[in-house]
């Protein structure tokens, strides 16, 4: 059974602050891996995506993935309370068949 | 925005009876996926679809069909309503094919098995 794990949460950061999401996954064979946002009550949109280990860096977020480790990480830089939502990790291969992490729901404070 | 609707958005229907969701796509995408979303256990997949009539099954198949008649329709029937099937159901595309897929959803639909 593949799995992919996350801290469920709260995580409450001030803002301004970086705040620093984390994921680990069971498949070793696995190729991609996205981080989704979801705001209460909406559907999840993709924010990264990232394939090959290190760092990839979208505007303030920085995606940092580990396959060694299994390991992939999403850092918000200078958090907004508009950034307080719900991230979700998907682990994904060839096989087209994504694994959802429960998420973590980040909270990022006024 | 991915072309992408869902309909119903909500739906309270009683234990039991059937239910058909649908997924809508505008840009005829081969890969369509259905998710039900539980609190603490994310998104699991039900059913995907890798081309007209071309279905197979998911994580969390059991209670539910689907069908795809239309490159662009994906319907997902409940054959007899449960209150464990109570949940928040989405339906994905992958525009894309192999490594490089990323995921994107309908609004939702929200169900309510009474």
């Amino acid at each position: 059974q593949k799995e992919v794990e996350q801290n469920s949460g709260p995580l409450s950061v001030p803002e301004g602050a970086i705040a620093s999401l984390n994921c680990t996954y069971s498949d070793r064979g696995s190729q991609s891996f996205f981080w989704y946002r979801q705001y209460s009550g909406k559907s999840p949109e993709l924010i990264m995506s990232i394939y090959s280990n290190g760092d990839k860096e979208d505007g303030r977020f920085t995606a940092q993935l580990n396959k060694a480790s299994q390991y992939v990480s999403l850092l918000i830089r200078d958090s907004q309370p508009s950034d307080s939502a719900t991230y979700l990790c998907a682990v994904g291969n060839y096989g087209q068949n994504f694994v959802f992490g429960p998420g973590t729901r980040l909270s990022v404070l006024p | 925005d991915a072309g992408i609707t869902q309909s119903p958005r909500h739906k309270v229907t009683e234990t039991g009876t059937p239910v058909t969701l649908r997924c809508h796509q505008t840009e005829n995408h081969r890969y369509m996926y259905w998710y039900r979303q539980d609190p603490g256990h994310g998104l699991r997949l039900i059913h995907y679809s890798y081309g007209v009539k071309d279905t197979d099954k998911g994580e969390v198949s059991d209670g539910y069909s689907v069908s795809r008649s239309k490159t662009e329709d994906f319907l997902l029937t409940l054959e007899s309503a449960t209150s464990s099937q109570t949940s928040v159901y989405f339906c994905a595309i992958t525009p894309g094919t192999g490594l490089n897929t990323e995921a994107f959803f309908g609004q939702g639909t929200r169900l309510t098995v009474v």
